[in-house]
C-alpha cells in the first residue's frame, strides 16, 4: 500500500520568508496529490492539488511541484504571513480524488510576525 | 460549492453509550464518503470508505462492529460508535467528493467525541 512521508514536522519562519514542505510517496501508481491546511480544531481545507501529468502548479503565493521519477512533491509558500500558521498535510491517492487518501503526518508551520 | 456538513460538532457522553455522527454533502451527490479519525497533534487516519447502497470498506485494524457505517443516500453517511469507551474519544472527520474523475475530497467540520 501507499506510504507518505512528510518533512519537516515543525517549521518556524519569519513573516515574509518562504516556507517549503516536502513529501515522498511509495506507490508509483499514485497520480493525485492534494495539500490541506488545518487550523486548530477545524476541518482540513484543500489549498492546492496536483496531478501526475503536471510538474508544477501555482496559485498566488502557493505552489506545488511534483517529481514523479523521484516520487516526491513539495509545497512552497512565499511571502508568508501570520495567518499561514497552521498544520499542513500532504496526501497521495492511487487513482484520483474519488479514491482514498493516504496522509503524511503533518507539518506545523509557525510564521512569526 | 462542494460543502460537507457534519453533525454534531461536539459530543460528551458516558461510557457504554452509542453515538451517531452524520455527514451530509449539501450541494452535490457523493457516491463515496470517507471517515477519518484524528488524535491530538496527529494525522488523519482513514477508518473506512462509505459507499452508497453497499457495505463500507474498513481499513485494517478498524472494528466494523464497533464503528457502524450506513450510506443510505447520495447525500448522507452516518458513523455510529457503538458502546463507546474512553479510548474511543477522538476527533472524527468525514469527507466526500464528486467522484467523477480526480475530484478533490472536501471535509466536514469534524466531531469531537469525549467519552467519560
Amino acid at each position: 500500500g501507499e506510504n507518505v512521508e512528510q518533512h519537516p514536522s515543525t517549521l518556524s519562519v519569519q513573516e515574509g520568508d518562504s516556507a517549503v514542505i516536502k513529501c515522498t510517496y511509495s506507490d508509483s501508481a499514485s497520480n493525485y496529490f492534494p495539500w490541506y491546511k488545518q487550523e486548530l480544531g477545524k476541518r482540513p481545507q484543500l489549498i492546492i492539488d496536483i496531478r501526475s501529468n503536471v510538474g508544477e502548479k501555482k496559485d498566488q503565493r502557493i505552489a506545488v511541484t511534483l517529481n514523479k521519477t523521484a516520487k516526491h512533491f513539495s509545497l512552497h509558500i512565499t511571502e508568508t504571513q501570520p495567518e499561514d500558521s497552521a498544520v499542513y498535510f500532504c496526501a497521495a491517492s492511487p487513482t484520483g480524488g474519488s479514491e482514498k487518501l493516504v496522509f503524511g503526518k503533518g507539518t506545523k508551520l509557525t510564521v512569526n510576525p | 460549492g462542494a460543502v460537507v456538513s457534519q453533525h454534531p460538532s461536539w459530543v460528551i457522553c458516558k461510557s457504554g453509550t452509542s453515538v451517531k455522527i452524520e455527514c451530509r454533502s449539501l450541494d452535490f451527490q457523493a457516491t463515496t464518503m470517507f471517515w477519518y479519525r484524528q488524535f491530538p497533534k496527529q494525522s488523519l487516519m482513514l477508518m473506512a470508505t462509505s459507499n452508497e447502497g453497499s457495505k463500507a470498506t474498513y481499513e485494517q485494524g478498524v472494528e466494523k462492529d464497533k464503528f457502524l457505517i450506513n450510506h443510505a443516500s447520495l447525500t448522507l453517511s452516518t458513523l455510529t460508535v457503538t458502546s463507546a469507551h474512553p479510548e474511543d474519544s477522538s476527533f472524527y472527520i468525514c469527507s466526500a467528493s464528486l467522484g467523477i474523475g480526480n475530484q478533490p475530497q472536501h471535509f466536514g467540520d469534524g466531531t469531537r467525541l469525549s467519552i467519560l
